[in-house]
């Protein structure tokens, strides 16, 4: 299996620009997890979904950010607009949820840098 | 709520010394816990987990953790420390009844001194 696929592994914008990161879980995995990491303030989780449909997004900074998951192989997560305080490493994770005891493997990650 | 404390943020061993890292978890159910590793510019990486079978587990690299129920526990632990055990680690605890997600530690920085 490749793992969770996330692109792109870089992007460099300027604020007020539309970022949209993309991730692609492992197959036949039903949750799937965004998180944003910072020096400043760890690991955050933003938002998961279970089965397609966002179950928590209590972790979602602001209206400015809004994630989708149109089907079970496929999520975005979209910034409009983007702020320099969003730079941040973005971490998309899939677990097989009650095929298995919850843990969850991570993509590479999206190093988001906004200028 | 399930919540993780990892005690130090900075960690510093010298090669071949005893690393431990420590993980105090809260839980209203028995738990399922976890350490991940990440290194420099990855992503997370599963070290190994426990799923209230035996209460020292092991996992890979030649780390292992024991789960202490009375002490709320599950430290991390590997005999002698490698340079290339440099990395960030974080303990989770979950997922609870009803959600999926895990309930990270802030993470523990692990420098090997030569």
């Amino acid at each position: 299996d490749a793992g969770v696929i996330q692109s792109p592994r870089h992007e460099v914008t300027e604020m007020g620009q539309e970022v949209t990161l993309r991730c692609k879980p492992i197959s036949g995995h039903n949750s799937l997890f965004w998180y944003r990491q910072t020096m400043m303030r760890g690991l955050e989780l933003l938002i998961y979904f279970n089965n397609n449909v966002p179950i928590d997004d209590s972790g979602m900074p602001e209206d400015r950010f809004s994630a989708k998951m149109p089907n079970a192989s496929f999520s975005t997560l979209k910034i409009q607009p983007s702020e320099p305080r969003d730079s941040a490493v973005y971490f998309c994770a899939s677990s097989p949820g009650l095929a298995g005891v919850g843990e969850q493997f991570f993509g590479p990650g999206t190093r988001l840098t906004v200028l | 709520a399930q919540s993780v404390t990892q005690l130090g943020s900075h960690v510093s061993v010298s090669e071949g010394a005893l690393v431990l890292l420590r993980c105090n978890y809260s839980s209203s159910v028995p738990p399922y816990l976890f350490w991940y590793v990440q290194y420099p510019n990855q992503g997370l990486q599963l070290l190994l987990k426990y799923t209230s079978a035996a209460t020292l587990v092991k996992g890979i690299n030649g780390f292992e953790a024991e789960f202490k129920k009375s002490e709320t526990s599950f430290h991390l632990t590997k005999p002698s420390a490698h340079m290339s055990d440099a990395a960030e680690y974080f303990c989770a605890v979950g997922p609870e009844a009803g959600r999926r997600a895990l309930t990270f530690g802030s993470g523990t920085r692990l420098q090997v001194q030569p």
